[in-house]
């Protein structure tokens, strides 16, 4: 079975910092596609990044970026220059081109300090 | 914009209610799912449908059953609520055959049964 891990229950960080985010997973599938989903205090899941596994490049989005390792199954999520707006959950999940599930990590409790 | 729109933001229901749970997205997604989020746990699947009328079980359906007789509505409906079911329950979408754009999600329904 599939599986997503966040080691990382939580994590604080001084603004203006860099924070990084670890996420391994487990698959046997050969194409499957990767993401950063971000839930602020209002609730509203958002997508932050997506990485295609048979991309090599590392996705990138403004301060977001992430850092695939395919042969390890390990997509971490980097945070430059955080800012008090980037406190937030984040879920790092992971979807087979064979289905439409998305496999979910237990999330990550981030909190940009002033 | 993309919509998925949960009718109620808070709710409060007594024991043994039958409570509903509605779910309306408004970009013609073929997919639809119903989350419960618990602290600790992540997000864990309860139903989800791939078209009207078909809906299949996910990893904790047992006191929920779900409705989807229009493409854009998915109902969640817990027959005889208990306390255990007080929670957060997320609602999502997404594009059919299509899963490299993730899901699209609703606001949230905190629900709490007394």
């Amino acid at each position: 079975a599939q599986t997503v891990t966040q080691s990382q229950p939580e994590m604080s960080v001084q603004e203006a910092e860099t924070v990084t985010l670890s996420c391994t997973y487990d698959t046997s599938e050969s194409n499957y596609y990767l993401f950063w989903y971000k839930q602020p205090p209002s609730r509203q899941m958002i997508l932050v990044i997506r990485q295609e596994a048979y991309k090599q490049q590392n996705a990138t989005e403004n301060r977001f970026s992430v850092n695939f390792q395919k042969a390890a199954k390990s997509f971490s999520l980097k945070i430059s220059d955080s800012q008090l707006g980037d406190t937030a959950m984040y879920f790092c999940a992971q979807v087979m081109d064979s289905n439409y599930q998305l496999i979910w990590g237990a999330g990550t409790k981030l909190i940009i300090k002033p | 914009d993309v919509k998925v729109t949960q009718s109620s933001r808070y709710l409060v229901k007594r024991t043994g209610e039958k409570v509903f749970l509605e779910c309306v997205q408004d970009m013609d997604h073929e997919n639809m799912f119903w989350y419960r989020q618990d602290p600790g746990l992540g997000l864990r699947l309860i139903y989800f449908s791939y078209d009207v009328k078909m809906k299949e079980k996910g990893d904790i359906p047992e006191g929920y059953s779900v409705s989807r007789e229009k493409k854009e509505r998915f109902s969640l409906i817990l027959e005889s609520a208990s306390t255990n079911q007080t929670s957060m329950y997320l609602c999502a979408s997404s594009l059919g055959g299509n899963v490299n754009y993730g899901y699209t999600f609703g606001s949230g329904t905190r629900l709490t049964v007394v």
